[in-house]
């Protein structure tokens, strides 16, 4: 079985201050990590992912994620917030042999 | 790369009526594509896993009679609501993930509205 705890629905945070969305998972199995991005009334877009290799993954839009096994996380982060980065943000996981887990999703608001 | 199209985007129908759903991806094939609901402010619920040329795989709780699945190529699904009853209005999103990958790539998502 596998779940993905995204703390706080909502994040709050002002143009030019550093991003951080959290994302903890379980998997009985070595996971595949996912960051999505949902602006209102469209679909998901893939931000970034970890499979193997590297653990610290860079995306686009300046997003970058570090897996971190021993503490089961794979939080998201950017330097320098924008308003265009105001949205709906969903860590995922899978084993790649099952079906992808999402997190509750956590909006990121960002003030001026 | 790696585009998904749905269509339509946004539908309206009366109650009682069928609607149908698609999903296609555009720049590559994929053997398997999943169709997804989104509640407002709510995460995506998948309803059911769908690979070409057989049968989809519903979750539990997914009336498969109501939503009634189609992978007929590696680059369409289709979901069709039938006898759609304001409780189904709803987004839903559509993924297509390529052929020997771990990735889900989605769709823009439709919006359905029955009234």
């Amino acid at each position: 079985a596998q779940s993905v705890t995204q703390l706080g629905s909502h994040v709050s945070v002002s143009e030019g201050a550093l991003v951080l969305l959290r994302c903890n998972y379980s998997s009985s199995v070595p996971p595949y990590l996912f960051w999505y991005v949902q602006y209102p009334n469209q679909g998901l877009q893939l931000l970034l992912k970890y499979t193997t290799g590297a653990t610290l993954v860079k995306g686009i839009n300046g997003f970058e994620a570090e897996f971190k096994k021993s503490e089961t996380s794979f939080h998201l982060t950017k330097p320098s917030a924008h308003m265009s980065d105001a949205a709906e943000y969903f860590c995922a996981v899978t084993s790649g042999y099952s079906t992808l887990t999402f997190g509750k999703g956590t909006m990121l608001l960002v003030s001026p | 790369g790696a585009v998904v199209s749905q269509h339509p985007s946004r539908v309206i129908c009366k109650s009682g009526t069928s609607v149908k759903i698609e999903c296609r991806s555009l720049d590559f094939q994929a053997t398997t594509m999943f169709w997804y609901r989104q509640f407002p402010k709510q995460s995506l619920m998948l309803m059911a896993t769908s690979n070409e040329g057989s049968k989809a795989t519903y979750e539990q709780g997914v009336e498969k009679d109501k939503f009634l699945i189609n992978h007929a190529s590696l680059t369409l699904s289709t979901l069709t609501v039938t006898s759609a009853h304001p409780e189904d209005s709803s987004f839903y999103i559509c993924s297509a993930q390529p052929s020997g990958q771990e990735t889900q790539y989605f769709g823009p998502g439709t919006r359905l509205l029955v009234l």
